[in-house]
């Protein structure tokens, strides 16, 4: 089955630049979407269409997605950006079109 | 500015199904491409199930087919969750969230999620 896999933690330095990415066969061939959660709140949308931020997302959110790799970029961290962060993807699966990958959890330390 | 807002805790039994709903508004339902997402406790997020605006159906995850039903009523800009058999693997937080802008199959709004217990 399809499946998107994305490191369980990423750790950063206030300031710093967080690199979250998140792997499957020819995901460059399909968009992909990443979310955040906070503890005990839903998911908002950080990143669609691959690179696209909607209205109201900071400008140090960025993404790309090429080959098997899609990327989330943070400029700058800074410690409200600590959550867990979810990709997505939209193709073909055994398992339903839509998936998430298992999450990523950022400290910024 | 599109609002979702979803029906209270439920608690159920083993064996039973659990109907939840979600109210859209600042928008017609007919607008929005509507998505169930789930998150058991201490797990990611799982899709359930929405609606393809491709393929102008509604589509289920393969490992729920025969026990999910997802169905609207625009007249009430409402749409529903059905699940049926509940298991305690069916625990979870269960959100309705959906596609505002025709993103690609991007959720830009969510719910504030709705408790599911499954206990006897």
């Amino acid at each position: 089955s399809y499946e998107l896999t994305q490191p369980p933690s990423v750790s950063v330095s206030p300031g710093q630049t967080a690199i979250i990415t998140c792997s499957a066969d020819e995901l460059g061939d399909k968009y992909a979407s990443w979310y955040q959660q906070k503890p005990g709140q839903s998911p908002v949308l950080v990143i669609y269409q691959d690179v696209k931020r909607p209205s109201g997302i900071p400008e140090r959110f960025s993404g790309s997605n090429s080959g098997n790799t899609a990327t989330l970029t943070i400029s700058g961290t800074q410690p409200v950006d600590e959550a867990e962060y979810y990709c997505q993807a939209w193709g073909s699966s055994a398992g339903g079109p839509l998936i998430f990958g298992g999450g990523t959890k950022l400290t910024v330390l | 500015q599109v609002h979702l807002v979803q029906s209270g805790a439920e608690v159920k039994k083993p064996g039973a199904s659990v109907r939840l709903s979600c109210q859209v508004s600042g928008k017609s339902l007919t607008e929005i491409s509507m998505h169930w997402v789930r998150q058991a406790p201490g797990k990611g997020l799982e899709w359930m199930g929405g609606f393809d605006p491709e393929e102008a159906e509604t589509i289920y995850a393969q490992k729920l087919q025969g026990r999910v039903t997802m169905t609207e009523d625009t007249s009430r800009d409402t749409v529903y969750l059905e699940l049926s058999s509940l298991t305690s693997e069916d625990a979870a937080i269960y959100y309705c969230a959906g596609d505002s802008y025709n993103l690609h199959y991007a959720m830009d709004v969510w719910g504030q999620g709705t408790t599911v217990i499954v206990s006897s």
